[in-house]
């Protein structure tokens, strides 16, 4: 399954919304548990990625509610709203629907 | 605190061997599937592999298959990623990482260990 992120990089003003879209090739949809086998994660400059979100919109523990993921079968998207000084990452979606699992190519935010 | 510690990375020749290790702590390891991701210098992620709780099942990219071999010892809490024939291409931090049972999302990693093949 090819994952797809869109933009390649963004930049957002402080306090502002920053909204970032992945695509998979076929769906990542179990139509039996109805569940999104999708992920997001985040990983600043020099560190290890960080889980955000699973099962496309389920914030992991800790997680600021400034994050949220929505989206269904091939259409996902990363809205972080409010955006703080410590958000300037790489943000990258991955499926886990079928082996081998997948990432985008990543999406850079920045401040504006 | 999970914990992930991986070592083994260094310099290779092309053609080379390398294994790498990560020990792992602060969860109950043998009821974890376990994952390798790489990130080539200034690149993005690129799943690697992943191995059952048990063994009974590994996974492999394309791109590694047949040269690559994960394996594990639940008893010393610890996974592995077996890399053969080495190519310049796999230059990357290989990052070991917990999945959340019982699916695949990892939850948790390490800090990477840095593989270099160049002549």
């Amino acid at each position: 399954i090819v994952m797809t992120q869109s933009p390649d990089s963004l930049a957002v003003s402080l306090g502002e919304r920053a909204t970032i879209n992945c695509r998979s090739s076929q769906s990542v949809l179990y139509s039996s548990n109805h569940r999104n086998y999708l992920a997001w994660y985040q990983q600043k400059p020099g560190q290890s990625p960080k889980l955000l979100i699973y099962w496309a919109s389920t914030r992991q523990s800790g997680v600021p509610d400034r994050f949220s993921g929505s989206g269904s079968g091939t259409e996902f998207t990363l809205t972080i709203s409010n955006l703080q000084s410590e958000d300037v990452a790489v943000y990258y979606c991955q499926q886990y629907h079928e082996t081998p699992y997948s990432f985008g190519q990543g999406t850079r935010l920045d401040f504006k | 605190e999970v914990q992930l510690l991986e070592s083994g990375g260094g310099l290779v020749q092309p053609g080379g061997s390398l294994r790498l290790s990560c020990a792992a702590s602060g969860f109950t390891f043998s009821d974890s599937d376990m994952t390798w991701v790489r990130q080539a210098p200034g690149k993005g992620l690129e799943w690697v592999s992943k191995i059952y709780f048990n063994s009974a099942k590994t996974f492999y990219a394309d791109s590694v298959k047949g040269r690559f071999t994960i394996s594990r010892d639940n008893s010393k809490n610890t996974v592995y990623l077996q890399m053969n024939s080495l190519r310049v291409e796999d230059t990357a931090v290989y990052y070991c990482a917990k999945e959340a049972p019982p699916t695949g999302w990892s939850d948790h990693w390490g800090q990477g260990t840095l593989v270099t093949v160049s002549s």
